[in-house]
C-alpha cells in the first residue's frame, strides 16, 4: 500500500529557483494538507485542501501555491525559492475535514535553499 | 490563531525509566491527538482523546484529556530505545474560522540512554 508519496525527498534549490513538490495518496482521502518543519517550531500548516477544485490558506501560506485538480495529487509549487524556506515538507491526507486522528503523513521532503 | 504547548522541550532518559511529558493550550480543545515521529519519517498517531477527563492506554503509552479541556499529558513507561523521536501534540481547531485546521504543538524530543 503506497498511502501518501512525496517527491523528491531531498532538494538543493538556489534563491529565486521554483519547483514544485508533489504529492500523491491512493488512499482516495478528500483532505490534504502541507506542513513545513522547523527546529523547535513543530509542524506548521502552509495549505489545505478539503477536496478537488477546493484549496485555503494555513498558518504559513506566503511563499506556496498549491492546486487540487485531483482528488489524488496536491502539489505545493515555491515560486521564488528565498532560504527561509529551508525546511523539511510533509504533505498529508486524511478522508475527513479537521479530524486529525485520521491524519497520515508522507515520508516528508528535505529542501534546502542556498 | 489557536496554538500549542509542550514540555519539556527535549528530554534525555535512561532506559527502563518512566516518561511524562504535557501539552496546553489558552483555549479549549475537544480533540487531543498524540503523534510520534521517528527520525526521518512523518508522524503517525499515536493515541486520541475525545472527552475531557479520558484516559486511553496504547502498551506502555497513557494519555490523558485534561478536565479543563486545556491540557492533556502523555506517559510513557519502562521507556526502551525505540522510543527514541519526537512527540507531538495535535488538535482540530476549534475556531469558527479554523474548523478545517489541525494545530500541532512543537513537540518534546525524547532521547533514550541504553
Amino acid at each position: 500500500n503506497a498511502g501518501v508519496t512525496q517527491t523528491p525527498k531531498f532538494q538543493v534549490l538556489k534563491t529565486g529557483q521554483s519547483m514544485t513538490l508533489q504529492c500523491a495518496q491512493d488512499m482516495n482521502h478528500e483532505y490534504m494538507s502541507w506542513y513545513r518543519q522547523d527546529p523547535g517550531m513543530g509542524l506548521r500548516l502552509i495549505h489545505y485542501s478539503v477536496g478537488a477544485g477546493i484549496t485555503d490558506q494555513g498558518e504559513v501560506p506566503n511563499g506556496y501555491n498549491v492546486s487540487r485538480s485531483t482528488t489524488e495529487d496536491f502539489p505545493l509549487r515555491l515560486l521564488s525559492a528565498a532560504p527561509s524556506q529551508t525546511s523539511v515538507y510533509f504533505c498529508a491526507s486524511s478522508p475527513n475535514r479537521g479530524a486529525g486522528n485520521t491524519i497520515y503523513f508522507g515520508e516528508g521532503s528535505w529542501l534546502t535553499v542556498v | 490563531g489557536q496554538q500549542l504547548n509542550q514540555s519539556p522541550q527535549s528530554m534525555f532518559i535512561q532506559e527502563g525509566e518512566d516518561v511524562s511529558m504535557n501539552c496546553t493550550s489558552s483555549s479549549i480543545f475537544n480533540t487531543w491527538l498524540w503523534y510520534k515521529q521517528d527520525p526521518g519519517e512523518g508522524p503517525v498517531l499515536l493515541i486520541a482523546l475525545y472527552k475531557a477527563g479520558e484516559l486511553t492506554s496504547n502498551g506502555r503509552l497513557t494519555a490523558q484529556f485534561g478536565i479543563t479541556r486545556k491540557d492533556s499529558f502523555l506517559n510513557i513507561s519502562a521507556s526502551i530505545p525505540s522510543d527514541v523521536g519526537i512527540y507531538f501534540c495535535a488538535g482540530p481547531s476549534t475556531m469558527k474560522t479554523s474548523y478545517d485546521k489541525v494545530i500541532f504543538g512543537p513537540g518534546t524530543s525524547l532521547s533514550v540512554i541504553p
